[in-house]
């Protein structure tokens, strides 16, 4: 069973302060994503990666930044938080094209910046 | 415009009931994914399925490449099944995911 896991399951931040958010796979996956949900709503990729310290844009990738300092884990940083980034954030992963781009997704993270 | 369009947008079911739930993409896809997101948010993967038919349970997709479309069937829904079911569409090759909005499920008793 893959196994996507992020931290912190829940932060509150203030406006303009700074916001890592992580994820750890233990699946041997190369690609790993970032995605944001806003209530009500389905899922936005913001950033991805699939090599080691490479990372690609998404589709809506402003105001955020990603590293990947290995391949099992995945930073999402908000480096001036703002009230437009409360959402609930999702971490998964996948493997190669050549098996499946089936991607695992992570239990979330709820962030709310005040 | 929209590039995966769900529908319903909303779904109530008396328990025993059957639901089908559409997804239509506006552009060319690789595969697609069908997701069940619990009411306190956590996601789970239903079926990968690039094309054709596929069945879980109570649960069947299908997809048709061709006709960019894509169903989930929930026969004798119950009221475990309540939620939001959303489906995703790869483009080709370029390993992303594109969200529908979702369907929200009630089923009651």
């Amino acid at each position: 069973e893959a196994a996507v896991t992020q931290s912190p399951r829940s932060k509150v931040a203030v406006t303009g302060g700074k916001v890592t958010l992580s994820c750890h796979q233990t699946n041997n996956h190369d690609y790993m994503y970032w995605y944001r949900q806003d209530t009500g709503h389905g899922l936005r990729l913001i950033h991805y990666s699939y090599v080691a310290d490479s990372t690609e844009k998404g589709d809506i990738p402003d105001g955020y930044k990603a590293s990947r300092p290995s391949q099992e884990n995945f930073s999402l940083i908000l480096e001036l938080a703002s009230l437009s980034q409360t959402a609930v954030y999702f971490c998964a992963s996948s493997a190669d094209w050549v098996s499946s781009y089936e991607q695992y997704f992570g239990p979330g993270t709820r962030l709310t910046v005040l | 415009g929209q590039q995966v369009q769900q529908s319903p947008a909303s779904l109530v079911l008396q328990e025993g009931e059957n639901a089908e739930l559409q997804c239509n993409f506006s552009t060319s896809l690789n595969s697609m994914q069908w997701f069940y997101q619990r009411p306190e948010g956590s996601l789970v993967s239903l079926f990968y399925n690039p094309s054709g038919t596929k069945q879980s349970g109570r649960l069947t997709s299908t997809t048709v490449i061709k006709e960019r479309r894509s169903s989930l069937h929930i026969s004798s829904s119950q009221i475990t099944d309540s939620g939001t079911y959303l489906c995703a569409m790869e483009q080709g090759g370029s390993a992303k995911l594109i969200f529908g909005e979702g369907t929200k499920l009630t089923v009651s008793s």
